[in-house]
């Protein structure tokens, strides 16, 4: 199975802010890669697919970037509503594998 | 609009059986993988394995093959997961998930049901 590594596993930030963390898988995936954002008691949703491509309805703040291996998402300007746990996800190859999270927590 | 409606919480004994159920609406069922994923408390998500309603093909993770069970219904647009021989290990919350294929996101969830193990 294909492993996901997130960095940092929580990050302390503030509103407005720009705010970077990364997922590396440990093989080629190809740009098959998502990001979900899941807030305190819910479900999943979906951000980003295809390494770059913004999910229908998600805030143009959020972007993602990256090839090979290693890609990012990124949050240009927090906003309160940001504040959740983010995943990557491996979409390659089954089984879709996820990264543990990073955690943004306010300062 | 697609929904995925899950079946509510369960308190259920050591080494009893549970099966969850996952509703699906708003698009054709046959169309997508119905994936089944497993989030213990304060963890990460971990996926369980999914199934092809459509044939009811499915796919396991390895640690996860002797313990869950997933199916489909066609007619009520209902997938299932029934889990075995709970023990502590498998209190979590248990969310399913639509893919529409190999190589595609989890772009619909449902609102996840929690089960709790406990004597």
């Amino acid at each position: 199975d294909i492993q996901m590594t997130q960095s940092p596993s929580s990050l302390s930030v503030s509103l407005g802010d720009n705010v970077t963390f990364t997922c590396e898988a440990s093989e080629n995936i190809y740009g098959f890669l998502a990001w979900y954002q899941q807030k305190l008691g819910k479900a999943p949703k979906l951000l980003i697919y295809g390494a770059t491509n913004l999910e229908d309805g998600v805030p143009t703040r959020f972007s993602g970037s990256g090839s090979w291996t290693n890609y990012s998402l990124t949050i240009s300007s927090l906003e309160p509503e940001d504040i959740a746990t983010y995943y990557c996800q491996n979409n390659h190859v089954y089984p879709p594998t996820f990264g543990a999270g990073t955690k943004l927590e306010l300062k | 609009e697609v929904q995925l409606q899950q079946s509510g919480p369960e308190l259920q004994r050591p080494g009893a059986s549970v099966k969850l159920s996952c509703k699906a609406s708003g698009y054709t069922f046959t169309e997508y993988y119905m994936y089944w994923v497993k989030q213990r408390p304060k963890q990460g998500l971990e996926l369980i394995g999914r199934i092809d309603p459509e044939d009811c093909s499915t796919d396991y993770v390895e640690k996860f093959k002797n313990k869950a069970t997933l199916t489909a219904d066609t007619s009520s647009n209902t997938a299932y997961m029934q889990l075995s021989s709970l023990t502590s290990e498998d209190t979590a919350t248990y969310f399913c998930a639509r893919g529409y294929n190999s190589g595609y996101p989890m772009d619909a969830w449902g609102q996840g049901a929690s089960v709790t193990v406990s004597s």
